[in-house]
């Protein structure tokens, strides 16, 4: 079955220390998402990649990074330069040609402890 | 300021009857629009997508609507189910390599038996 795999499902951090937010997929597409949501609010991109090796800053980079070393991997990392870490964390993928729509796993909680 | 704007943050409908829900914009270089369905701690899902060379599209029991002049589309859901009860998420694109998904903040619809 063809899918979206986030994991952890929860995960808590402590002040100061950079936690790995893992999103693979097997579905084949070229273009992966990061997203956050807070309550109450929209989904706000993170950052995205079109291709292997490339990716770029969306609305909110400010304390996160990613790589794109594989097609089929897009980990996303909060820093201790993020100061409000606490949210709902989403990944997604599409294809990319015209006007497919984006896919999404089922989403990392984390918390600071 | 809110690129897709869903006014209504709650909508209540007695099972069987028609659920509409509404998505406004203000970016006039929009050509894609899209609806996803999102449970409590899950990822969204894909529902259904229009792109601006229609007026309407149609899938089973959803069916969006498009009114380019108003820069305004809307979901139909007919007839609703209890299990339609979800918050109902809008997003538009544009043209362009990126095609990045702007959201709305979306609209939670109470299906009651």
């Amino acid at each position: 079955d063809g899918g979206i795999t986030q994991s952890p499902k929860y995960l808590f951090r402590k002040e100061g220390q950079n936690v790995t937010l893992s999103c693979e997929q097997n579905l084949n597409h070229d273009a992966m998402y990061w997203y956050r949501q807070d309550p109450g609010q929209g989904l706000r991109l993170i950052y995205y990649s079109q291709i292997v090796n490339d990716f770029q800053k969306g609305d909110i980079a400010e304390g996160y990074s990613v790589s794109r070393e594989k097609k089929e991997s897009f980990p996303l990392t909060v820093t201790s330069a993020q100061k409000n870490p606490t949210a709902f964390y989403l990944c997604a993928s599409r294809k990319w040609d015209t006007n497919q729509p984006q896919h999404f796993g089922d989403g990392t909680r984390l918390s600071i402890l | 300021d809110q690129q897709v704007k869903q006014n209504s943050p709650s909508l209540s409908v007695q099972e069987g009857r028609i659920s509409i829900l509404n998505c406004d914009y203000t970016n006039s270089m929009f050509d894609y629009f899209l609806w996803y369905k999102k449970y409590p701690a899950e990822g969204p899902t894909f529902l259904i997508s229009i792109s601006s060379i229609k007026d309407k599209n149609e899938d089973g029991r959803f069916t969006v609507f498009l009114n380019k002049s108003a820069k305004h589309l809307s979901l139909h859901i007919v007839p609703s189910q209890p299990g339609d009860s979800a918050v109902y998420f809008c997003a538009a694109s544009g043209s362009g390599n990126n095609r990045k998904l702007i959201w709305g903040l979306g609209t939670s619809l109470a299906v009651n038996p």
